[in-house]
């Protein structure tokens, strides 16, 4: 069955440290790749995407990741990271092309960054 | 523009009653799926909706059931409510065609069954 791996359920940082997630995914062909980011309270919003081309992609809020297709990896990234990113961080595929809106979530990161 | 709007934000039933949720997409959009995330199983895909025609459908009973207009608004059902259906249920709408697209999603409604 399809299915995404979060590594992390719970991370704590200080304010200025640096954030990897682990996304791992068991899907063999073509996926587009997503993180969402869950603000206490607030409706999911995309962070970033991977559809194609270079590996490493750039999203919002100085957040990237990198696409490692040989792992089934999108793992997120953020060199500091801020109090304001204080959140729950999901990792998405959708397994189809063609435009099926069908994501298939990992279980979440809740990270915590202290001050 | 106008973002994923949700109807009712909140609702509180009864075992064995049924509910109707509303969901209105981003202007443009054409499919509209829907997702049940809970503390235990976290986000779940419950089922896709395009053009009028469900396309995609997740691992739910029969119990829940959607449907969408020729506006592209979509609503879902569940009947028979059980204590496990209190969720927060989320919508999600994109352009529904392409090689690549991305989903938007609205504020949810949350479920309360007792």
């Amino acid at each position: 069955a399809q299915s995404v791996s979060q590594h992390n359920h719970h991370v704590i940082l200080s304010e200025a440290a640096s954030l990897e997630l682990g996304c791992n995914y068991s899907y063999g062909g073509t996926v587009n790749l997503f993180w969402y980011v869950q603000y206490p309270g607030q409706h999911l919003q995309l962070l970033l995407k991977y559809f194609s081309g270079d590996p490493l992609v750039k999203g919002i809020k100085g957040f990237e990741a990198e696409f490692i297709k040989s792992k089934f990896s999108f793992n997120l990234r953020k060199p500091s990271v801020q109090w304001s990113d204080t959140a729950e961080y999901f990792c998405a595929v959708n397994p189809f092309t063609g435009g099926y809106n069908k994501l298939i979530f990992g279980a979440g990161t809740r990270l915590a960054v202290h001050p | 523009k106008a973002g994923v709007t949700q109807t009712p934000r909140y609702l509180i039933k009864t075992r064995g009653q049924q509910v109707t949720l509303s969901c209105s997409p981003i202007s443009g959009h054409r499919s509209v799926s829907w997702y049940q995330q809970t503390p235990g199983q976290g986000l779940q895909f419950l089922f896709e909706y395009f053009s009028e025609t469900q396309r995609n459908k997740g691992n739910f009973p029969g119990r829940f059931s959607g449907r969408q207009f020729s506006n592209s608004r979509s609503e879902m059902n569940v009947s028979t409510l059980e204590l496990g259906d209190s969720a927060l249920y989320l919508c999600a709408t994109s352009l529904g065609q392409g090689t690549n697209t991305e989903a938007f999603f609205g504020q949810g409604t949350r479920l309360t069954v007792v």
